[in-house]
């Protein structure tokens, strides 16, 4: 079971906001330590969307937004596009762990 | 441009041991704070990370296992390489390599590899 935790799954229409929450503890997103989201379509490569918390990497839309708070995070992707279906994970730094924590991954469906 | 590959076996026996090697391209691990990370995931399960290589050498393992883990690099800086001992079939995986960059507050994996496939199986 992940230290960090994702709802199993958002849906939306197309157009309409999705979020998706991430929770973690004092050992690694309430630490401090920077949180990160990946966006995951089966049988490719995760790919970087959000750095440091709330930063787009270059080329990803702006409609994708998050935000860090305490011991949570969110993302937030507004205009949902079918192509923003799959699984998306926060990751983070566990000071416990002495190493990288993913959140257990929220499957995106634009009805 | 930075690419990442993976490279290894597709199918391990239970109790062998597993060898995996990521190519980097366009970045060198002996460049001042970069680090490779793998991370693999097992069919219908999330991401977990493994292990870890910075360019100094320093390394981080998953301490579920930790024991059977092992991860090191070339001295070129342009090669990472996973060992992973006592295989069984819940080792199956897509097994990723990943490129971090400096940070103090946690690094994001900027760059993956495509990914590959490994199955345990007798």
């Amino acid at each position: 079971q992940s230290v960090v935790t994702q709802p199993p799954s958002v849906s939306g229409a197309p157009g309409q906001r999705a979020t998706i929450s991430c929770t973690g503890t004092d050992s690694n997103i309430g630490a401090h330590y920077d949180v990160h989201w990946y966006q995951h379509i089966p049988g490719t490569a995760p790919k970087l969307i959000i750095s440091t918390n709330s930063d787009r990497p270059s080329g990803v839309p702006e409609r994708f937004s998050a935000s860090k708070s305490g011991t949570s995070a969110s993302l937030v992707i507004s205009g949902l596009q079918a192509e923003d279906e799959g699984d998306y994970y926060c990751q983070s730094y566990d000071s416990n762990v002495r190493g990288w924590v993913f959140g257990g991954g929220t499957k995106l469906t634009v009805l | 441009q930075i690419t990442l590959k993976e490279s290894g076996p597709t199918l391990v026996r239970p109790t062998q041991t597993l060898s995996l090697t990521c190519t980097l391209s366009g970045v060198s691990l002996s460049a001042t704070g970069v680090g490779v990370g793998w991370i693999r995931q097992p069919p219908g399960k999330p991401l977990e990370w493994l292990a870890h290589i910075y360019w100094d050498g320093d390394d981080l393992y998953s301490p579920s296992l930790r024991r059977r883990l092992s991860i090191a690099k070339a001295t070129s800086g342009d090669h990472v390489f996973l060992t992973l001992t006592n295989v069984d079939p819940l080792d199956s995986a897509t097994y990723y390599c990943a490129l971090t960059r400096a940070s103090l507050t946690g690094p994001s994996f900027d760059f993956w590899g495509p990914g590959t496939l490994v199955s345990v199986s007798s």
